[in-house]
């Protein structure tokens, strides 16, 4: 049973150019969030998607936009990249809207230099 | 006030003994409790999950949850070097239906 997968593991971008990370939800898992987590901090919610809909959204700017495909899987892109967007993101997959009990993938490290 | 805060660490604890982490949250009718553990260039990987008062096994490790004091923690025991790695706190604020991390404590076990 494959687990939560993401693409690309290590990328590196200029500022102010455009990235786009994909991922693939744990099987029977319609629910898929989106982290970031810069370096000595703990993972900070961008938003969540189901139904192909966002349903939550943190505390981020509109540069971050995602999108959920019929099959579940997900992007998160993000435009106008800033030095202070280096981080790790994480997509995390779940059965419901509620939050609970999400599961990580391994994640894609994002470098803006 | 951050709404879920832990000590950065970094904790030392000599293996065998018993390693104590904690972690308070701001929101009073936050139901749900999560501990995840990340290794180094990993990714959070969850570890235990709690959601009534009291106390939570599973092998080495147990939960403690006080709702009237706002305060979660994670005692590991008979701690082994494997389990150095920073460990996060998540709370699902009520309402919110996201999870809120603390930003880690980093835990070394020293053999």
């Amino acid at each position: 049973d494959a687990g939560v997968t993401q693409s690309p593991t290590h990328l590196i971008k200029t500022r102010g150019q455009q990235v786009t990370l994909r991922c693939s939800p744990k099987s029977g898992h319609d629910t898929v969030s989106w982290y970031q987590q810069a370096l000595g901090q703990g993972p900070q919610f961008i938003f969540q998607y189901y139904e192909e809909e966002e349903r939550q959204r943190g505390n981020f700017p509109d540069r971050f936009s995602g999108h959920q495909f019929p099959n579940y899987s997900s992007e998160l892109n993000v435009n106008a990249l800033l030095l202070g967007d280096s981080a790790l993101y994480l997509c995390a997959s779940s059965l419901d809207l509620s939050g609970n009990t999400i599961y990580f993938g391994e994640g894609s490290w994002l470098t803006v230099v | 006030q951050k709404e879920v805060e832990q000590n950065s660490g970094p904790l030392s604890v000599p293996e065998g003994a018993i390693a104590s982490l904690n972690c308070t949250y701001s929101d009073r009718g936050s139901q749900s409790f999560f501990w995840y553990r990340q290794y180094s260039g990993k990714s959070p990987e969850l570890i235990m999950s709690i959601y009534s008062n009291g106390d939570k096994e599973d092998g080495r490790f147990t939960a403690q949850l006080n709702k009237a004091s706002q305060y979660v923690s994670l005692l590991i025991r008979d701690s082994q070097p494997s389990d150095s790695a920073t460990y996060l706190c998540a709370v699902n604020i009520q309402g919110a239906q996201k999870l809120v991390f603390g930003q880690g404590t980093r835990l070394t076990i020293n053999p």
